[in-house]
């Protein structure tokens, strides 16, 4: 159980296009959803926290016009990077909380390489 | 984010020994710390967690180790394995919410 999946695992984009993430909780109801980036040989950094119907917390020196995250329902987040560009190419990964337990216990996802041109 | 650090960015053991990888944090009102596995290309895995009231928790093969006083965590290995090489992150948690990584540790079985 507490599987959390990710789509793309792998996109390119030209730069100042925009590229859509999707994370998905599939056998659970996500209160609670965190976005994360890491760049090679990195920490995860914390991007944003995402929690169903309701807007997006960012973290300080996130750009939350450029970093669009939407939770619409309990088992999905997408993060929207708009206006890529190529220092935006990281791995960008999600995890995901369960309803009605602890947010300290996050289940990950495989994660998103994103690679602008 | 707070500052969660790692003493040794790299290291290698031999199959079979035992792993000592170290952790700092720096924010004294964490209550609740993670470690992590991450293989290459993959998301985070969960090792083994603690809170703060405690001072050692014991897992399969694995034991955490929780130093208020120098703000310091440790993540034993028993018995290295090939597959326990991967890099290894530490993460404190003080709102219930956000969770804060460290540099991470890169490990290395030496078959």
């Amino acid at each position: 159980g507490a599987v959390v999946s990710q789509h793309p695992s792998w996109v390119i984009c030209k730069s100042g296009t925009s590229v859509k993430i999707e994370c998905r909780s599939l056998d659970f109801q996500a209160t609670t959803m965190f976005w994360y980036r890491q760049f090679p040989k990195q920490s995860l950094m914390l991007m944003a926290t995402s929690n169903e119907g309701s807007k997006a917390t960012y973290e300080q020196g996130v750009e939350k016009d450029k970093f669009l995250i939407n939770h619409a329902s309990l088992t999905l987040s997408t993060l929207t990077v708009t206006s890529a560009h190529p220092e935006d190419s990281s791995f960008y990964i999600c995890s995901a909380s369960h309803r009605g337990q602890s947010s300290y216990e996050q289940y990950f996802g495989p994660g998103t390489r994103l690679t602008v041109t | 984010g707070e500052s969660v650090g790692l003493h040794l960015p790299t290291l290698s053991v031999q199959e079979g020994d035992n792993s000592i990888i170290n952790c700092a944090y720096s924010n004294s009102a964490s209550d609740y710390f993670i470690w992590y596995k991450q293989e290459s290309g993959k998301g985070p895995q969960f090792i083994i967690d603690i809170r703060s009231n405690m001072d050692k928790r014991q897992g399969q093969r694995v034991t955490v180790l929780l130093n208020k006083t120098v703000k310091h965590l440790s993540l034993q290995i028993a018995a290295t394995q090939p597959g326990d090489s991967a890099v290894y992150f530490c993460a404190e948690g003080y709102t219930g919410n956000q969770f804060y990584f460290g540099t991470g540790t890169s490990l290395t079985v030496i078959p």
